[in-house]
């Protein structure tokens, strides 16, 4: 079965400072694809990365950089140099049969200012 | 506005009445996916289409839910006989063949009295 746990339900950080959100992750498949989503209070899912199963590097996209350790089944998501509107829900998922997403439950990460 | 857009955003309907959801994906993506939220979980896969095909159908979609995408444009989730446990977060997503990860659409409100 495919799963996606996110061990932390909540987090803090100080405005400017780089944070990292946990996910770790259970397949069986040998291709697969690892996603981060942003969940602002409006509620409107916001994709922020993807990681291919067979990419040689981590991707980054601006600020955030996926730290993927495949052997450890994790997917952790990194954010540099955090603004306050980075405060919201983020998501990890694992892509399934048919290009559906399987989700975590969640961090809601607050930056302070 | 060229995104996946749902109608209506928010429902409050009394125990036992029947509601319809409607998506409109973004144009000439042929598969769409229905995903349920409650609060403070990750999105739970409902079921899919591709084109006007139903694919797949998760164990949460009991028989009170019915999904159709008539012509491979649109698609509706009809409730029957709402419970104040069908209270959630309704998310439509799309995306062309061919590329991974989903585009989200704001999401449809269902409150249950």
């Amino acid at each position: 079965a495919q799963k996606i746990t996110q061990t932390q339900p909540g987090m803090f950080v100080q405005e400017k400072e780089a944070v990292t959100l946990d996910c770790t992750y259970d397949t069986s498949d040998p291709s697969y694809g690892l996603f981060w989503y942003k969940q602002p209070s409006s509620g409107e899912m916001i994709f922020l990365i993807y990681q291919g199963s067979y990419d040689q590097q981590n991707a980054t996209e601006g600020r955030y950089s996926l730290n993927f350790q495949k052997a450890r089944k994790s997917a952790n998501l990194v954010i540099s140099a955090s603004q306050l509107g980075d405060s919201a829900m983020y998501f990890c998922a694992l892509e399934g049969q048919g290009g559906k997403l399987i989700f975590g439950q969640g961090t809601e990460l607050s930056v302070k200012p | 506005d060229t995104g996946v857009s749902q109608d209506p955003r928010h429902k409050i309907t009394k125990r036992g009445q029947n509601v319809t959801f409607r998506c409109d994906p973004i144009s000439e993506h042929n598969r769409l996916y229905w995903y349920r939220q409650t609060l403070g979980q990750g999105p739970e896969f409902l079921t899919y289409f591709q084109n006007e095909a139903q694919l797949e159908k998760s164990r949460l979609l009991s028989d009170r839910f019915s999904a159709e995408r008539p012509k491979g444009s649109f698609s509706t989730l009809e409730i029957q006989r709402t419970e104040q446990g069908d209270s959630a977060m309704y998310l439509c997503a799309s995306s062309p063949d061919g590329l991974v990860g989903l585009f989200f659409g704001e999401g449809s409100r269902l409150t249950v009295l």
